[in-house]
């Protein structure tokens, strides 16, 4: 069975510090897709990132970056000197080929970035 | 501009009123889903449609309704809405059935049924 693990249930942090949102995922499979989407206060979703299981290089955009480790099976996301407007809450989800494009979603991490 | 719709962004309403949700996407895409949100549990796909009059069960269909008549519309339908339905509600389009493409959400939808 595929399940998607996110023990944060919220995070507080004063702005300009960094902070690590931890992904976990099983799967049996040996080819799978990672993704991060962000859901702001409005409520929409926001695709962020998305990673195929044969490609485990980091991948940084800005202050986001992206850390994926086979070996311990984690997916995870670190803003470096956030800011108040990266409060949302963050999901994390995986999809397998030929799975019908489903999304399993982790419960998602809620950050709070204070002033 | 490329966007998935959603119809009502907010709703209302009493248990056993039928109701409809509509999705609508203008990027041509064959693939479209349902997910509800909930609290603690992330997001759960409700339905998806692989094309026109092609739809199939996600993991939490039980009381919910889908059609495809056309490629660009996916509407959910509640015929006897109750209040563990009360949810926030994404459709989502990607290009391709089948494929991995990353998926497109509308606006949301949140439903209260009282």
């Amino acid at each position: 069975a595929q399940k998607v693990t996110q023990a944060q249930t919220e995070i507080s942090v004063v702005e300009k510090e960094d902070v690590t949102l931890d992904c976990v995922y099983e799967t049996r499979d040996t080819t799978y897709y990672l993704f991060w989407y962000k859901q702001p206060p409005s409520g929409e979703l926001v695709f962020l990132i998305r990673r195929n299981s044969f490609d485990e290089q980091n991948e940084i955009s800005g202050r986001y970056s992206w850390n994926f480790q086979k070996s311990t099976s984690s997916f995870n996301f670190t803003i470096t000197a956030s800011q108040v407007v990266d409060s949302a809450v963050y999901f994390c989800a995986l999809m397998k080929p030929g799975g019908y494009n489903k999304l399993i979603f982790g419960a998602g991490t809620r950050l709070a970035v204070h002033p | 501009e490329a966007q998935v719709t959603q119809n009502p962004r907010y709703l209302i309403t009493v248990t056993g009123k039928k109701l409809t949700v509509t999705c609508s996407q203008n990027m041509n895409h064959e693939y479209m889903s349902w997910y509800r949100q909930d609290p603690g549990l992330g997001l759960r796909q409700i339905y998806y449609s692989m094309n026109v009059e092609v739809t199939d069960k996600g993991d939490v269909p039980e009381g919910y309704k889908v059609s495809r008549k056309e490629k660009r519309n996916f509407p959910l339908i509640l015929e006897s809405p109750s209040p563990n339905q009360t949810s926030l509600y994404f459709c989502a389009s990607s290009p391709i059935a089948g494929g991995t493409d990353t998926q497109y959400f509308g606006p949301g939808t949140r439903l209260t049924v009282l």
